[in-house]
């Protein structure tokens, strides 16, 4: 079976401090992609960051990262230095064979000043 | 370059009506989907096609049918709208393989009285 888990619901942290959002997958393939998405109250979705099942590096953009633990099937977000503007729904995905994309139901993150 | 176009942006149908949701592309991406976003859901995929001239189903295809008119439309219709297919329809698009990360539309919120 194919799926992605996001197990906190909504997530608070301090500004200026890190935060992790946990994000845990499941899928028979040996190739997949694993993605994250940013959604504002405005709604749109936006991409973050990507990690390759074969990429042995953990991804990075700017402020995030990516820690991808490929043995415990884990995908967890860590955004540092946390901004006001970072308070959204984020969103793990997985890109598996065929290219179709299963969403994780998401984690509501608040950044408190 | 307008990215992912969707429309219209609200729609407002009483149950048994029919309507369709229209999404168009021009980044010359082969693949396209549809998802829908209910609370607490995250995102579902309804339908998607790989590629011009192929549809495949989602998740949460039941109620719904799509066509890929050329390379840059993928359109959703609802035969017969229900209550319970209220709710805020994403169109995206991706290139076909890597690391390449879908780009959505800015979603159509649809109530079904």
């Amino acid at each position: 079976a194919q799926k992605i888990t996001q197990t906190q619901p909504g997530m608070f942290v301090q500004e200026k401090e890190a935060v992790t959002l946990d994000c845990t997958y499941d899928t028979s393939d040996q190739s997949y992609g694993l993605f994250w998405y940013k959604q504002p109250s405005s709604g749109e979705m936006i991409f973050l960051i990507y990690q390759g099942s074969y990429d042995e590096q953990n991804a990075t953009e700017g402020r995030y990262s990516l820690n991808f633990q490929k043995a415990r099937k884990s995908a967890n977000l860590v955004i540092s230095a946390s901004q006001l503007g970072d308070s959204a729904m984020y969103f793990c995905a997985m890109r598996v064979t065929g290219n179709q994309f299963y969403f994780g139901t998401g984690t509501s993150l608040t950044v408190i000043p | 370059n307008a990215g992912v176009t969707q429309t219209p942006k609200f729609q407002v149908l009483k149950t048994g009506q029919s309507m369709t949701l229209q999404c168009a592309q021009d980044m010359n991406h082969n693949s396209m989907y549809w998802y829908r976003q209910d609370p607490g859901m995250g995102l579902r995929l309804i339908y998607y096609s790989a590629s011009e001239g192929t549809t495949d189903k989602g998740e949460v295809p039941n109620g719904y049918n799509v066509s890929r008119l050329n390379k840059r439309e993928f359109s959703l219709r609802l035969e017969s709208a229900a209550p319970s297919q209220t709710s805020v329809y994403f169109c995206a698009s991706s290139e076909t393989s890597g690391g390449n990360e879908q780009f959505f539309g800015p979603g159509t919120r649809l109530t079904v009285l």
